[in-house]
């Protein structure tokens, strides 16, 4: 039962460069996210997706785009990498139901230089 | 939109000590309120929710929260802790249904350290 998989777990990025992180779920969830974590920042928001082929902004979303082609899969992608987006994301979906709680992947430490 | 709020950044307590992180939202409805807790190195892990029904809450390892309505509080407690319980411990608010029931908000998290 793989839950919620993230790839890659680490990767050490080029300003300028890009990149994708991909996540997949295998629980059939209808609501997925992408968010960035830093040191005293919490957990912040950057793209969410309600559905196959729907996404949306978040607290955070400038340098980002995602993409959720198929249920199970949601795409961050970095056009541009900037040392700001030096970050560990985790991606997590949840049910379409009250009470129902997030499930996260084990995360993509990122680091640009 | 929701906020949650949680107040302490850091904990310090020796094991056997009796635990209380505060949490605190806002938001005009009807809610789901969970405590994840992050392991250091590890993802984030459900540790209790609330979404109706007796406003005390047990999860696992002996931790447990009251939901008190009248304050928008979601307070986590453990009677004895002890150094395994060392983590990053996050309150998370979302809509109870509707529309907005997607929506999940996480507070800034609170680390706990145990010294044994």
């Amino acid at each position: 039962n793989a839950g919620v998989t993230q790839t890659p777990k680490f990767r050490v990025l080029k300003t300028g460069q890009s990149m994708t992180l991909l996540c997949a779920q295998d629980m059939n969830h209808e609501y997925m996210y992408w968010y960035r974590q830093d040191p005293g920042m919490g957990l912040r928001l950057i793209h969410y997706s309600v559905g196959e082929g729907t996404t949306a902004k978040g607290e955070v979303p400038d340098g980002y785009n995602v993409s959720r082609l198929k249920k199970q899969n949601f795409l961050l992608g970095l056009e541009s990498a900037a040392p700001s987006q030096t970050s560990v994301y985790f991606c997590a979906s949840r049910q379409e139901r009250e009470s129902s709680e997030a499930f996260f992947g084990q995360g993509t430490r990122l680091t640009v230089v | 939109a929701q906020s949650v709020s949680q107040h302490n950044h850091h904990v310090i307590l020796s094991e056997a000590a009796s635990l209380e992180l505060g949490c605190n939202y806002s938001y005009g409805g009807t809610v789901n309120l969970f405590w994840y807790v992050q392991y250091p190195g590890q993802h984030l892990q459900l540790l209790l929710k609330y979404f109706s029904g007796d406003p005390l809450v047990k999860g696992i390892k002996g931790f447990e929260a009251e939901f008190i309505k009248s304050k928008f509080s979601f307070n986590l407690r453990k009677p004895s802790v002890q150094w395994s319980d060392t983590a990053e411990y996050f309150c998370a608010v979302s809509p109870y249904s509707g529309a907005g029931s997607y929506q999940l908000t996480f507070g800034k998290g609170t680390k706990l350290s145990v010294i044994p």
